[in-house]
This record gives C-alpha cells, sequence and structure tokens, in this order.
C-alpha cells in the first residue's frame, strides 16, 4: 500500500481537462511544499512534470499545473492530448520518520 | 542536456549485495543531490535514498540497515549497494538527478532480478 493515495485511473476526451488527486497527510502533502508529479510512458522512466507542488521545468507544457489544499494535492491537465496517455505519480517529502520520500501508487490516464 | 547511465548486474542471488553505478554525463556532478529509486509490479516506484556530491547521504528508513550510497566526482558517478537481497528486491532501478522536491533528470533504468 502506498503511502499518497492516488485514483487508479482517470479518463477524458480530446480537448478535454481532467484532475488527478494525490491526497497524504500533515505529515507530508498537508505540511510541505514539496509535491512533485511524474508521468511514466510504457518502457520509459518518469519524466518531471511538477515540482515544489506547482513548479514546471523547463519544456514541460503549459497545459500541465499543479495545486494543493490541506492534504490534497492535484495535477491538472487542460486540453487532453493523445499522447498525454500514460502513468502520473505523486511524491511528496515526508517526516512520518526519518527524511523521506514517498510516492502515490500511480493513475493510469486514458484518452477516449 | 545532463544524461545519466545506470550500469550493473542483471542477476543478483538472494543474499548477495547489489551493486549498481550512475554515470552522469553532460554537466557536473557536484552540488546536487543525486538518488536512487525503484519500481517494481508489487511496490509501484519506492524512493531509495540521495546523495549529495560530498558524499551526504539520506536513506529510505525501511532499507536504511541494507543500503549505502556513495560518489566519485572524479569520475563523474555515483553508485548503490543493497545487501543481503530478496526477492522482493527484484525491480527496475532508476538513477536520477534531484532538482529541488523532484528529480528532473533520470537513467533509463536497469532491471535487476534476485534469483538463484
Amino acid at each position: 500500500q502506498s503511502a499518497l493515495t492516488q485514483p487508479a485511473s482517470v479518463s477524458g476526451s480530446p480537448g478535454q481537462s481532467i484532475t488527478i488527486s494525490c491526497t497524504g497527510t500533515s505529515s507530508d502533502v498537508g505540511g510541505y511544499y514539496y509535491v512533485s508529479w511524474y508521468q511514466q510512458h510504457p518502457g520509459q522512466a518518469p519524466k518531471l512534470m511538477i515540482y515544489d507542488v506547482s513548479n514546471r521545468p523547463s519544456g514541460v507544457s503549459s497545459r500541465f499545473s499543479g495545486s494543493k489544499s490541506g492534504n490534497t494535492a492535484s495535477l491538472t491537465i487542460s486540453g487532453l492530448q493523445a499522447e498525454d496517455e500514460a502513468d502520473y505519480y505523486c511524491s511528496s517529502y515526508t517526516t512520518s520518520s526519518t527524511l523521506n520520500w514517498v510516492f502515490g501508487g500511480g493513475t493510469k490516464v486514458t484518452v477516449l | 542536456q545532463v544524461q545519466l547511465q545506470v550500469s550493473g548486474p542483471g542477476l543478483v542471488k538472494p543474499s548477495e549485495t547489489l551493486s549498481l553505478t550512475c554515470t552522469v554525463s553532460g554537466g557536473s556532478i557536484n552540488n546536487y543531490y543525486w538518488s536512487w529509486i525503484r519500481q517494481s509490479a508489487g511496490r509501484g516506484l519506492e524512493w531509495i535514498g540521495r546523495v549529495y556530491s560530498t558524499g551526504r547521504t539520506n536513506y529510505n528508513p525501511s532499507l536504511k540497515t541494507r543500503v549505502t550510497m556513495s560518489v566519485d566526482t572524479s569520475k563523474n558517478q555515483f553508485s548503490l549497494r543493497l545487501n543481503s537481497v530478496t526477492a522482493a528486491d527484484t525491480a527496475v532501478y532508476y538513477c536520477a538527478r534531484v532538482k529541488s522536491s523532484g528529480n528532473d533528470n533520470w537513467g533509463q533504468g536497469i532491471l535487476v532480478t534476485v534469483s538463484s
């Protein structure tokens, strides 16, 4: 069982917006602005899409945005495109024990 | 563009030590943290730990007793050793560069199977 909870799957039609949630606790998501999001296509390494809750690395489309409210972080993909179909993982710093980073279980995004 | 390349054996026997090296090219290893992360079907993505270019380390508490990370700045490499491996350690192992709360450059990953 992953430390952060994500929905197993989310789907949407091209052009639509979808949001993926990532729920943790006050020891991780709720306590720090250290949440990141990754996109992973089959057979590839994860790709950083968002860091520090809402910052996009250079080269990442502005269609991807991140936010946080309480113990839940969210990744929104606007203007959904076929190439957005992938697995998405959230990650957060946690102080539930010593310094540590935890991941969510992943969300499969399907473009209908 | 920084590139990372993982190398090491793809098969390790139970109770032995898993050893992997990540070579950084296109940039310096200095002044960054570098992560090891693994991914298995049963456990998803799991942060193993990180090492700074000075050698300072932080490990996942659940693996801390079995993990050692090190860095060789002269070779622009950093390494992972995981001892007393079991089948539960079978996974794809990734190395990555740390950027604030994320990992912005990843190696291609290497499948390590623990089996006799």
